[in-house]
């Protein structure tokens, strides 16, 4: 059985500050990896994907993939209170379906 | 921007009843999904597509069928409502590269079954 686990906290930080989310993988044969946002009541909304091991930075989100540890985090640098919500990690595995971790809530205390 | 959009916010319907939730994308994408979403369980693959009139179950199809007669519409049909399929559905497309880049999802269908 292919599994995406994450802590589904709440992780509570303060605003400004660094979140770090997490998220580790079963299959060794995945390629590719994305972060989704999920709003309560809303639907996911893709945040960033990422392919090759390092990192990988789009404005405030930095993505991280190490392969060989098979570990996945998400950094959100200057954290807002409108970046509360549900984060998923999604992994794509070897026969191309998207399976996802369960989610880490955050909250962004003001 | 893509578009996925699901038929239905909201639905109710009765224990026995034959379901219809109806997914359009207007993008021209190749790959089609459809997932339900649990507490405690995320997300889960119902059924998938990577083209027209083909379908693959995914990890949960059991109750369930689904229908993908044009590119930009797939139907996800419960043949006899039952209550444990009370969730949200969720429908999602991607490009053809197998979905590289990433699923776009639509709002959702919140279903609740009587």
């Amino acid at each position: 059985q292919k599994e995406v686990e994450q802590n589904s906290g709440p992780l509570s930080v303060p605003e400004g500050a660094i979140a770090s989310l997490n998220c580790t993988y079963s299959d060794r044969g995945s390629q590719s990896f994305f972060w989704y946002r999920q709003y309560s009541g809303k639907s996911p909304e893709l945040i960033m994907f990422i392919y090759s091991n390092g990192d990988k930075e789009d404005g405030r989100f930095t993505a991280q993939l190490n392969k060989a540890s098979q570990y996945v985090s998400l950094l959100i640098r200057d954290s807002q209170p409108s970046d509360s919500a549900t984060y998923l990690c999604a992994v794509m595995d070897s026969s191309y379906k998207l399976i996802f971790g369960s989610g880490t809530r955050l909250l962004v205390r003001p | 921007d893509v578009k996925v959009t699901q038929s239905s916010r909201y639905l109710v319907k009765r224990t026995g009843e034959k379901v219809f939730l109806e997914c359009v994308q207007d993008m021209d994408h190749e790959n089609m999904f459809w997932y339900r979403q649990d507490p405690g369980l995320g997300l889960r693959l119902i059924y998938f597509s990577y083209d027209v009139k083909m379908k693959e179950k995914g990890d949960i199809p059991e109750g369930y069928s689904v229908s993908r007669e044009k590119k930009e519409r797939f139907s996800l049909i419960l043949e006899s409502a039952s209550t444990n399929q009370t969730s949200m559905y969720l429908c999602a497309s991607s490009l053809g590269d197998r979905g590289r880049k990433g699923y776009t999802f639509g709002s959702g269908t919140r279903l609740t079954v009587v």
